[in-house]
């Protein structure tokens, strides 16, 4: 079965610090791998997406993710955190059998408060 | 994503009312889902279609139904609102493109609360 974990309920960094938010996921096949941000009061916002190719993967927001496969897992990261940045972060996983499904599978999500 | 819009924005009910969420896109996509986001849970699939005479289950579907009226419009009922039913629900739009090319957008959500 598919699942995705983010260990962290909440992670917090200091503005201008490197940020790391982490997700692990488990399915059969190739993944396909996705992050979504949500503000306060607003909806789901894609941020970045893995299909295939490059394991670093560059999205909006000057957000990106590592796609590592022997670890499985797909961090989120960016060099240097703004207190806008403060949000709710989902990782979320399609495995290649669903793929004509459309189903995706969420983590719990992560907090990530960034501090001035 | 203003594509994607919901009504209500938040809704307060009783316990055994009947409800029903909105939602409708100017995205132009052919695929739709409902989820539901109750805290340390992420979110969870309700139902999603894939076409006006395509509907299909999702992880929790039991006490929902849904309604795929035209390509723009898949509303959500409770048919009989319980307190557990309480939670952030969201809709979501998406196409394929290419091999295994979809990504999904999502609406600002509804806060529904059964008292």
């Amino acid at each position: 079965a598919q699942s995705v974990a983010q260990p962290e309920d909440q992670v917090n960094v200091a503005e201008g610090n490197p940020l790391t938010v982490k997700c692990t996921y488990s399915v059969s096949g190739n993944p396909y791998l996705f992050w979504y941000v949500q503000y306060p009061n607003r909806g789901l916002q894609f941020l970045l997406k893995y299909i295939t190719g490059d394991n670093l993967v560059k999205g909006s927001y000057g957000f990106e993710a590592e796609f590592n496969k022997s670890q499985t897992s797909f961090h989120l990261k960016k060099p240097s955190a703004l207190v806008s940045d403060s949000a709710l972060y989902f990782c979320a996983v399609r495995d290649m059998w669903s793929s004509n499904t459309g189903k995706l599978i969420f983590g719990q999500g992560t907090t990530l408060q960034v501090k001035p | 994503d203003a594509d994607v819009t919901q009504t209500p924005r938040n809704r307060i009910t009783k316990t055994g009312k009947r409800i029903m969420l909105e939602c409708s896109q100017t995205k132009g996509h052919d695929r739709m889902y409902w989820y539901r986001q109750d805290p340390g849970l992420g979110l969870r699939l309700i139902y999603y279609s894939f076409d006006v005479k395509d509907i299909n289950k999702g992880e929790i579907s039991d006490g929902y139904s849904v309604s795929r009226q035209a390509q723009a419009k898949f509303s959500l009922s409770l048919e009989s609102a319980i307190p557990n039913q309480t939670a952030l629900y969201f809709c979501a739009t998406s196409v394929v493109s290419g091999t295994f090319q979809e990504t999904q957008y999502f609406g600002p959500g509804t806060r529904l609360l059964v008292l």
